[in-house]
């Protein structure tokens, strides 16, 4: 059955810091790994998208890298700012079992100014 | 363009009481998908479709039930509910592709059962 494990739970920084979120999966048999963000009260706004057959996916200051073979992906934020504050999630989707995604629980970042 | 759209935002609920949740998309995509989300946890599958008339279990589909008529709509029915579906609804649609398959999220649906 695939986790999706997501750690730290929580992280706070001082501003202008380059951080990397952390993202490890059991099964590789992935068909894609996204990650999203999530303000609180809100609903979730993709962020990045990585095929299996991908390596890494940039946009602007963020970048996602995909390893399958150690079931691993990490969200890099370049200077970080204040309005990065959130929560981000990683998101799985099997091989197998049709069109399901699994979810991690999440990292609580806090960007302080 | 408004895309995915939830109605209400809020709702309680009396134990055993029914309820339909609504969702509506306007980006014309096949697949849709219920999730619902409890304090400090990820997201977890209820129901998902691949289109009109087809629908599909996910990782907790027990105590719900949903329909599919239209592409547009996906309406989540809870029957008899129980403190234990006590949670943040969200309803989200994507266009699976080969290059695609970006999940785009409704604002949710906050639901007290008391």
């Amino acid at each position: 059955k695939q986790e999706v494990t997501q750690i730290p739970a929580a992280l706070s920084v001082p501003e202008g810091e380059n951080l990397v979120l952390n993202c490890s999966f059991t099964d590789s048999a992935i068909y894609n790994l996204q990650w999203f963000r999530q303000d609180p009260g809100k609903g979730l706004t993709s962020l990045l998208l990585i095929q299996s057959s991908q390596r890494e996916q940039t946009s602007g200051r963020l970048n996602a890298s995909l390893d399958k073979s150690s079931g691993r992906s990490t969200l890099y934020i370049a200077a970080s700012q204040p309005g990065d504050s959130a929560t981000y999630l990683c998101a799985v989707r099997p091989n197998t079992g049709g069109f399901k995604t699994i979810f991690g629980a999440g990292t609580r970042l806090f960007v302080k100014a | 363009n408004a895309g995915v759209t939830q109605t209400p935002k809020f709702r309680i609920l009396k134990i055993g009481q029914s309820m339909t949740l609504q969702c509506t998309q306007d980006m014309n995509h096949n697949y849709m998908y219920w999730y619902r989300q409890d304090p400090g946890m990820g997201l977890k599958l209820i129901y998902y479709s691949v289109g009109a008339g087809i629908t599909d279990k996910g990782e907790v589909p027990n105590g719900y039930n949903v329909s599919r008529s239209t592409t547009e709509d996906f309406p989540l029915r809870l029957e008899l509910a129980a403190p234990s579906q006590t949670s943040v609804y969200f309803c989200a649609s994507s266009y699976p592709g080969q290059n695609t398959d970006t999940q785009y999220f409704g604002p949710g649906t906050r639901l007290t059962v008391l």
